[in-house]
């Protein structure tokens, strides 16, 4: 009964170093979803996808690339990290549209020094 | 931005008290959600109400959605220090795939 996964919890990169995000979920979900989260705000939304094989920009895309080959996976790439990308960074999934809340992971940890 | 927008900030109580938190938006909406966030850790679905929907209910929730008014408002009945948390509404807005919107959440701090 895992739900939603994040791999790693916490990391320090230094800028401009590349990274990928993991996410799984074990639930069939179809929609999945990366967030971040900075001091004071709420989440923000960074790319999204509907299924497998499909992604989508959300509210705060720049510097960040998706890549959802299985349905069960939904990985986020930093190619050239930044000061800026330092974050809390949470993925989500979800049955559908209009019926039904996300499911999040606990969140990684990421500081670009 | 779609972003709902919480009111308070922050909120203060004692144990055994209602607390009472509010959102607005800008734009027509599918539905609204309701999370809660513990210190260092995800976001817990809530509720969710529709945009057909006026009032819902779960446990110590009540959710009360006036679309006229573009507002939402969460009341916790008879609060415990456990519930102590951030709390984020979302909005789903009308006319495109299912992605929520945050709003930057109350902080609710219970006293024993």
């Amino acid at each position: 009964n895992a739900g939603v996964t994040q791999t790693p919890k916490f990391r320090v990169l230094k800028t401009g170093q590349s990274m990928t995000l993991l996410c799984a979920q074990d639930m069939n979900h179809e929609y999945m979803y990366w967030y971040r989260q900075d001091p004071g705000m709420g989440l923000r939304l960074i790319h999204y996808s509907v299924g497998e094989g499909t992604t989508a920009k959300g509210e705060v895309p720049d510097g960040y690339n998706v890549s959802r080959l299985k349905k069960q996976n939904f990985l986020l790439g930093l190619e050239s990290a930044a000061p800026s990308q330092t974050s809390v960074y949470f993925c989500a999934s979800s049955r559908g549209t209009g019926e039904y809340g996300y499911t999040f992971g606990s969140g990684t940890r990421l500081t670009v020094v | 931005s779609q972003q709902g927008e919480e009111d308070p900030q922050a909120l203060s109580i004692q144990e055994g008290e209602n607390a009472t938190m509010n959102c607005s938006y800008k734009t027509s909406i599918n539905n609204l959600q309701w999370y809660r966030q513990n210190s260092g850790r995800g976001l817990v679905h809530l509720i969710l109400i529709r945009s057909n929907e006026r009032e819902k209910h779960s446990g110590r929730l009540r959710v009360t959605l006036d679309t006229s008014k573009k507002s939402s408002s969460l009341l916790i009945t008879a609060s415990r220090a456990a519930d102590t948390a951030s709390y984020f509404c979302a909005t789903e807005f009308s006319g495109g795939y299912n992605k929520l919107i945050f709003g930057a959440g109350t902080r609710l701090a219970v006293h024993p």
